[in-house]
């Protein structure tokens, strides 16, 4: 069965520090791999990786993904209070032509002034 | 560009009635993904259309079910409703399907209770 896993399941920063969220999967035919914030609305997409190694960077967020391994990560640079979240990890697989994701249970951050 | 747009954002339900939730994709968006959050489940994949053509189903049982009109516009519809029902249900649309890998946005959810 198809296997999403992120963790830690939730974390508390001060403002200023550095986290590492982490996601690895375990699913038959990998397409893609997704990060999204969600502030009790909709997930707001941040990243797709597809391939192995390359860094997406947008502002202080960045992300990776080691398909050997089977995980990404997602890193958050100088942490506001803005960035209180949960944040999802989603994975794409083919199997026809279809978008489906499975999707992680999420990493509660809350970031403290 | 407008976002991915769903109505009713909030609605509550009895048991036993039936409910239906649209979705309007972003303007050119051909393909339209249902999914169902819940605190213990998580996001779970419902169903994805793509010109007007259910293209995958997820686990759910056959009350479940939707549509997709000519203009992408997509519909779902919960008949027969259990408390269980009770979730955000969250469209999301991506350009096409299939491929290596499509980037896919979601609407503000329409939140259902039922009671």
């Amino acid at each position: 069965e198809d296997k999403v896993v992120q963790s830690p399941l939730s974390l508390v920063v001060h403002e200023g520090d550095t986290v590492t969220l982490n996601c690895s999967y375990e699913v038959t035919n990998f397409r893609s791999l997704l990060w999204y914030k969600q502030e009790k609305k909709a997930p707001t997409f941040l990243f797709m990786l597809t391939s192995s190694g390359i860094e997406k960077k947008s502002g202080r967020l960045s992300s990776i993904l080691d398909k050997k391994e089977l995980f990404s990560i997602l890193n958050i640079t100088a942490t506001q209070t803005g960035d209180s979240a949960v944040y999802l990890c989603a994975v794409g697989v083919y199997g026809g032509a279809t978008n489906k994701l499975i999707f992680g249970t999420g990493t509660l951050l809350a970031v403290q002034p | 560009k407008a976002g991915v747009t769903q109505t009713p954002r909030y609605l509550i339900k009895t048991r036993g009635q039936q409910v239906t939730l649209s979705c309007s994709p972003i303007s050119g968006h051909r393909s339209v993904s249902w999914y169902q959050q819940t605190p213990g489940q998580g996001l779970q994949f419902l169903f994805e259309y793509f010109s007007e053509t259910q293209r995958n189903k997820g686990n759910f049982p056959g009350r479940f079910s939707g549509r997709q009109f000519s203009n992408s516009r997509s519909e779902m519809n919960v008949s027969t409703l259990e408390l269980g029902d009770s979730a955000l249900y969250l469209c999301a649309s991506s350009p096409r399907t299939g491929g290596s890998g499509n980037t896919i946005y979601f609407g503000e959810g329409s939140w259902l209770t039922v009671v």
